[in-house]
């Protein structure tokens, strides 16, 4: 079975913080995805990476950033946290087509 | 501007009976497209896809139906069952693109005992 793990399900952070949110796949898949969802708003791409060291924005990559380091890694970055990133965070990974998801990590920022 | 559109954020349906959810897409370049379902707290799971070079797959209780000329795919399931009560999110991707998803705003069913 596709193993995807993120490091924490809930996480409380202060405004201004630098907060890191860490996924970890075993398929050995090329493409890994960062998402946030919002009620009303559906799955909203971040960040894409298509290869180690590889990354292309998605549709909302301001206040982001990533770091795919090794091929089983993707971290997402908020460098200053701020209240409007409070949300759910979906990590995925795909070999071609069909993407596996992590748990999701619920992200408070107050 | 979105690219895959779920206009309808709710369905509720008998169980025993048809759930129809409908998913429309504006880019004529996307050659793979599949469903996902989602428990709250969860991550989505994968459901079942369609490439566009078909226009129907079928798994079990649940068939998706593409309409290229219509930029316009279905999922069907039949018969519907209270377990299916979930957010369902529909995605499209591309191959020049590297299969990045991109995903609709998501359509929740409730299946009524």
């Amino acid at each position: 079975d596709v193993k995807v793990t993120q490091s924490s399900r809930y996480l409380v952070k202060r405004t201004g913080e630098k907060v890191f949110l860490e996924c970890v796949q075993d398929m050995d898949h090329e493409n890994m995805f960062w998402y946030r969802q919002d009620p009303g708003l559906g799955l909203r791409l971040i960040y894409f990476s298509y290869d180690v060291k590889m990354k292309e924005k998605g549709d909302i990559p301001e206040g982001y950033s990533v770091s795919r380091e090794k091929k089983e890694r993707f971290s997402l970055i908020l460098e200053s946290a701020s209240t409007n990133q409070t949300s759910m965070y979906l990590c995925a990974s795909s070999w071609v087509t069909e993407a596996f998801f992590g748990q999701g990590t619920r992200l408070t920022v107050v | 501007d979105q690219q895959v559109k779920q206009n309808s954020p709710s369905l509720s349906v008998q169980e025993g009976r048809i759930s129809i959810l409908n998913c429309d897409y504006t880019n004529s370049m996307f050659d793979y497209f599949l469903w996902y379902k989602k428990y709250p707290a969860e991550g989505p799971t994968f459901l079942i896809s369609i490439s566009s070079i078909k226009d129907k797959n079928e798994d079990g209780r649940f068939t998706v139906f593409l309409n290229k000329s219509a930029k316009h795919l279905s999922l069907h399931i039949v018969p519907s069952q209270p377990g299916d009560s979930a957010v369902y999110f529909c995605a499209a991707s591309e191959q020049r693109s590297s299969y990045k998803l991109i995903f609709g705003s998501g359509t929740r069913l409730l299946v009524r005992p």
